[in-house]
């Protein structure tokens, strides 16, 4: 099945011990999204890429990057994450077929120590 | 600019009874509006969208919606609560035409047995 994955689900860090967050896609999709979901809270849209085009939201921090190396991957770095960066990741995509829906993966949980 | 508003942020019900999740949209134009659902530690799953055809939207495991352009409104509805409905439901809008999602605070929904 076409899907979005994640990797790793959970992931353990230490305060300030840089971390990176995969994500995959076998649908094909040019757009692809990074969010963060705190507890209780909405997913916030980090940045996004269409096809290679990085599109950073203007309050993400700066310690947070990403990279695309290709149409079917994605990765999540956080260079030197803080207790503030405990959350879910969720990855998600898009395809630009004029539907507007975003397939989500199942997200990581990232705990920072 | 296009914003939800979900006016509860907690739904208990009992199992077989109706459900109703409340949303409100604030929008310039037709919007393209989305209910996803979240399980505990799990991504986010499509349950229905309304881009400005049928104005009743049916989605899976039995829910569905009606857009009131009058009332400017996406209440989610379902006539029978499982028990396996308990989640979180956000109502999302599509944010203009960079097609980014803008997420409500959600909606934790409670069944009891």
């Amino acid at each position: 099945d076409a899907m979005v994955i994640q990797n790793p689900r959970y992931q353990v860090t230490q305060f300030g011990k840089p971390v990176t967050l995969s994500c995959s896609q076998t649908l094909n999709h040019n757009v692809m999204y990074w969010y963060q979901q705190k507890s209780s809270q909405a997913p916030k849209l980090l940045f996004h890429y269409y096809d290679k085009d990085f599109n950073n939201e203007a309050d993400t921090p700066d310690n947070f990057q990403s990279r695309r190396p290709n149409t079917s991957f994605c990765f999540l770095d956080i260079r030197s994450p803080g207790l503030g960066d405990a959350a879910m990741y969720l990855c998600a995509t898009r395809g630009t077929s004029g539907n507007n829906e975003q397939f989500f993966g199942p997200g990581t949980r990232l705990t920072v120590l | 600019a296009q914003s939800v508003t979900q006016l509860d942020s907690h739904v208990s019900v009992s199992e077989g009874t109706p459900v109703l999740l409340r949303c409100n949209y604030s929008s310039s134009y037709s919007p393209s509006l989305f209910w996803y659902v979240q399980h505990p530690n799990k991504g986010l799953q499509l349950l229905l969208k309304y881009t400005s055809a049928a104005t009743l939207v049916k989605g899976i495991n039995g829910f569905e919606a009606e857009f009131k352009k009058s009332e400017t409104s996406f209440h989610l509805t379902k006539p029978s609560a499982h028990m396996s409905d308990a989640a979180e439901y956000f109502c999302v809008v599509i944010r203009s035409s960079a097609r980014q999602l803008t997420f409500g605070s959600g909606t934790q929904l409670t069944v009891l047995p």
